[in-house]
């Protein structure tokens, strides 16, 4: 089993829709969740940096944090076409967990319609 | 501020040769992590360099190194290279243990 899961998607959308990415992991001794996004063959740009659980709102995005469920979620209102992305979650265990390097999910494949 | 570069953008090499790569962090940054992405999967972790020591390291094996220079700048060395190294090397870098940036990449192709 994969530390952290996600849904590979594709996921298609109507303009305008409110997206809604999750994942799930396994590693309790994870605290810092992130949601990278990264456009085709480019690298990952971070889109929002969350520590422990609660809620962390950016714009259009918001990002959620269930430790006790294991769950994250990103949600995405009033989509964009340039939205169509593929959306990656990332965590890591800071310092006193091992370190900080991150493990991703497969990432999931956002396509948003006219 | 310019960000996370990378060079080459592109490289091909056949089974059996060796590769550098580069990466310079974003100003300011002084820690410097590298990762392989296969097509269609998560990055994942090779290690981690600040203070021009491996810090961390992922399940990879001796075929992969690494070093770290004074001015932060980074290279990933890769010996005999195998068809399943053919992938995205992504540089990222932070201040300390802080939110990791990445840079655009290099397409490696083993043939």
């Amino acid at each position: 089993q994969k530390e952290v899961e996600q849904d590979p998607g594709p996921l298609s959308v109507p303009e305008g829709a409110i997206v809604s990415l999750n994942c799930t992991y396994s590693n309790s001794a994870f605290q810092y969740f992130m949601w990278y996004r990264q456009y085709s063959r480019k690298g990952p740009e971070l889109l929002m940096y969350t520590y422990s659980s609660g809620n962390k709102e950016d714009g259009r995005f918001t990002a959620q944090v269930d430790k006790s469920s294991k769950y994250i979620s990103l949600f995405i209102r009033d989509s964009q076409p340039s939205d169509s992305a593929t959306y990656l979650c990332a965590m890591s265990a800071g310092v006193t967990g091992g370190g900080n390097k991150l493990t991703f999910g497969t990432g999931t494949q956002l396509k948003v319609e006219l | 501020d310019a960000g996370v570069t990378q060079s080459p953008t592109h490289l091909i090499k056949t089974r059996g040769q060796q590769v550098t790569l580069r990466c310079s962090p974003k100003s300011g940054h002084d820690t410097v992590s590298w990762y392989q992405q296969a097509l269609g999967q998560g990055p994942q972790f090779i290690f981690q360099y600040y203070e021009e020591e491996e810090r961390q390291r992922g399940n990879f094996p001796d075929r992969f190194s690494g070093h770290q220079f004074p001015n932060y700048s980074s290279e990933l060395n890769v010996n005999a290279l195998l068809l399943g190294d053919s992938a995205l090397y992504l540089c990222a870098s932070s201040l300390g243990r802080r939110e990791q940036f990445f840079g655009p990449g290099t397409r490696l192709t083993v043939l």
